[in-house]
């Protein structure tokens, strides 16, 4: 069973508007969540981080929210680029787990349309 | 540049015929791993190196076999391919933090 949930498999969205990826996880031992962005014949390159002890991180166009009552985390880019088109996805981590290893979503394609 | 390195980038191979993908990293990071990405599935952890020698199982590890002798390096093994593994794998490497590095990727075929 999937431990960390992207359900919308593609977003599609106009220049300058707001993007919002859901993402939303099972475990409560995770205590750190990444987003990735990937463009494809690439690897995934991070985008941003929040740790459970926050429920907000801001870089730039790019913020996280963190639920964790609900167990759910979102991405919002404003306002939203053609560069910005990519697969997105998210990520957990619990702390002390074994070779940092992270746990993926299914990823959300992203479509912005200029 | 920092960077991670995998090869080949793109590989068609028949069942049963062995072979390694190369995975190298110049950013002296202890932690290592290898994923494989599938459609709807995401990436999923096939095997993760903490330090020269030290290796371990990740979430999918039938099939395929590590080793870590040096610290840039982490091959990733598959002694005899079958069709299911054909796949996207991708290596990754990290310090002590949990963002992790990607190498570009391998795809893989097996027939």
């Amino acid at each position: 069973d999937q431990q960390v949930k992207q359900n919308s498999p593609s977003l599609s969205v106009q220049e300058g508007r707001i993007s919002i990826l859901n993402c939303d996880y099972t475990n409560s031992m995770f205590d750190y969540f990444l987003w990735y962005k990937k463009y494809p014949a690439e690897g995934p390159t991070f985008l941003i981080s929040i740790s459970s002890i926050k429920d907000k991180n801001e870089d730039g166009r790019f913020t996280v929210f963190l639920n964790k009552s609900a167990k759910h985390l979102s991405l919002h880019i404003v306002p939203s680029q053609p560069g910005d088109s990519a697969v997105y996805f998210c990520a957990a981590s619990a702390t002390r787990a074994a070779g940092n290893k992270l746990t993926f979503g299914g990823g959300t394609r992203v479509l912005v349309k200029p | 540049e920092a960077q991670v390195t995998q090869n080949p980038r793109y590989l068609i191979t028949v069942t049963g015929k062995k072979l390694t993908v190369t995975c190298s990293q110049n950013m002296n990071h202890e932690y290592m791993s290898w994923y494989r990405q599938d459609p709807g599935l995401g990436l999923r952890q096939i095997y993760y190196s903490m330090n020269v020698e030290v290796t371990d199982k990740g979430d999918v590890p039938e099939g395929y076999k590590v080793s870590r002798k040096e610290k840039r390096n982490f091959p990733l093994i598959l002694e005899s391919p079958s069709p299911n593994q054909t796949s996207l794998y991708f290596c990754a490497s990290s310090s002590s933090s949990y963002e992790q590095y990607f190498g570009p990727g391998t795809r893989l075929t097996v027939t």
